[in-house]
């Protein structure tokens, strides 16, 4: 089975960070998405990591601990835009499995001004 | 550009009627995937295709089927529509290779009465 845990909800300071932990506990392991949600829209892809360490990708970055059933999302100079719901998803190792991704409950970050 | 288009943003219901939402998507990919999102449970799988005319079980099936007759169109069924239905329904799309990630459409928000 799968469990994949992210908090329910952050707030944060335009211009400041953010970092969004998700813990997975899954009977394999075949990469990790971060996804961005805003409100009354389709999901849109972030960031994908399968190996350790960090992903840089302008203000956003997500790093990954596979030892550790751990990944975290960070998001630098918050805009009033980044208020969004943020989706932790891990893939299924299963080859048969077409790409079938688990997905968190998803971390409403609201930032204000 | 991918595009992942639904044929309803909006669709009202009543109980016991059978219910059908398509799904199109114009880059010729093998999987397609249908969800529901609903407040405090995140994106759940319903059902997912990695072929035409394959399908496998998601983590919630039960009172749901789909049909792949041609790869870019997946239709999710609902048989006789109840209630606890009611939900905002994605549907995506992905290849099988490259960083596998998933193209959501913009989501057709079903009201079962």
């Amino acid at each position: 089975g799968q469990n994949i845990d992210q908090p329910t909800e952050m707030t944060a300071t335009e211009g400041a960070i953010v970092q969004i932990n998700c813990t997975y506990q899954t009977s394999g392991f075949n990469g990790l998405f971060w996804y961005q949600q805003h409100a009354g829209e389709a999901p849109t892809f972030l960031s994908y990591n399968v190996l350790d360490g960090l992903e840089e990708k302008g203000r956003f970055s997500s790093f990954l601990s596979r030892s550790k059933g751990y990944s975290y999302l960070l998001l630098k100079e918050l805009q009033m835009k980044d208020s969004a719901s943020y989706l932790c998803a891990v893939r299924d190792p299963l080859k048969a499995a077409g790409n079938k991704l688990t997905f968190g409950g998803g971390t409403r970050v609201l930032v204000k001004p | 550009d991918v595009k992942v288009t639904q044929s309803s943003r909006y669709l009202v219901k009543r109980t016991g009627e059978k219910v059908f939402l398509e799904c199109v998507q114009d880059m010729d990919h093998e999987n397609m995937f249908w969800y529901r999102q609903d407040p405090g449970l995140g994106l759940r799988l319903i059902y997912f295709s990695y072929d035409v005319k394959m399908k496998e079980k998601g983590d919630i099936p039960e009172g749901y089927s789909v049909s792949r007759e041609k790869k870019e169109r997946f239709s999710l069924i609902l048989e006789s529509a109840s209630t606890n239905q009611t939900s905002m329904y994605l549907c995506a799309s992905s290849t099988s290779d490259g960083t596998y990630e998933q193209y959501f459409g913009p989501g057709t928000r079903l009201t079962v009465t």
